[in-house]
């Protein structure tokens, strides 16, 4: 149990679908990151709310739109993939401003584009 | 730029010493990770260091950090099975706020019996 909660484990999904990844941390942070994770490739940062607000967007297409309504809360709303989306999108959270901050990550959500 | 470096496999007996080895780019990181995942799941925190130390040991992991070579490494005493799993080195670049992390592509660790 890392403290860092993601649903669904697992979707799949075709190219004109619209579906939402959650992520859930119960650990007091009040940073939350998307992170991507293909096969032969590093993790690749998406998005960084801190407080609420974004303030990283890694040059994302716009067919992935995140939401953090609270410091608690980070989704991932998704709509009209392409199937080199496939991949394993990992939420983390930290806690800005400790001195290490170290980030805490959710077991991923599973993402298969037909 | 910033870019982490790791061999892609290494492979250990049981009951031996697991040495992963990284290299960085930039300088100015102020925090070195490493993180562990096992299949299906996500990434497990294992142990990080600050960029002022040079050493740091937790159990039977023991943390290097050689700052002027930007290597760092990862060393598992009494390698086990349960060790078996992907180890990522990460960078965390010196800001004052909330900071992605720059990751290397992972190690697999594989244990032979």
């Amino acid at each position: 149990e890392t403290g860092v909660t993601q649903t669904p484990r697992h979707l799949v999904m075709g190219m004109t679908n619209k579906k939402s990844l959650k992520c859930e941390q119960h650990l007091g942070h009040n940073a939350m990151y998307w992170y991507k994770q293909s096969a032969k490739k590093p993790l690749e940062l998406m998005f960084v709310y801190n407080f609420k607000e974004q303030t990283e967007n890694n040059s994302v297409p716009s067919r992935f739109s995140p939401e953090c309504p609270n410091s608690s809360h980070l989704f991932l709303h998704l709509h009209t993939l392409q199937p080199e989306d496939s991949a394993l999108y990992l939420c983390a959270s930290s806690q800005q401003g400790a001195e290490d901050q170290p980030q805490h990550f959710g077991d991923g959500t599973r993402l298969s584009i037909l | 730029g910033e870019d982490v470096e790791q061999s892609l496999f290494l492979s250990v007996r049981e009951g031996d010493s697991s040495v992963i080895n990284c290299t960085y780019t930039d300088s100015s990181s102020t925090y070195l990770y490493w993180y562990k995942q096992e299949p299906g799941a996500g990434l497990q925190l294992l142990t990080y260091i600050f960029s002022n130390m040079d050493m740091k040991q937790d159990q039977r992991l023991t943390v290097l950090l050689n700052k002027k070579d930007k290597h760092l490494s990862l060393r598992i005493a009494d390698t086990q099975t349960g060790d078996s799993a992907i180890y990522f080195c990460a960078e965390r670049a010196p800001g004052g706020g909330a900071d992605g992390l720059t990751f290397g592509k992972g190690t697999h660790l594989i244990i032979q019996p």
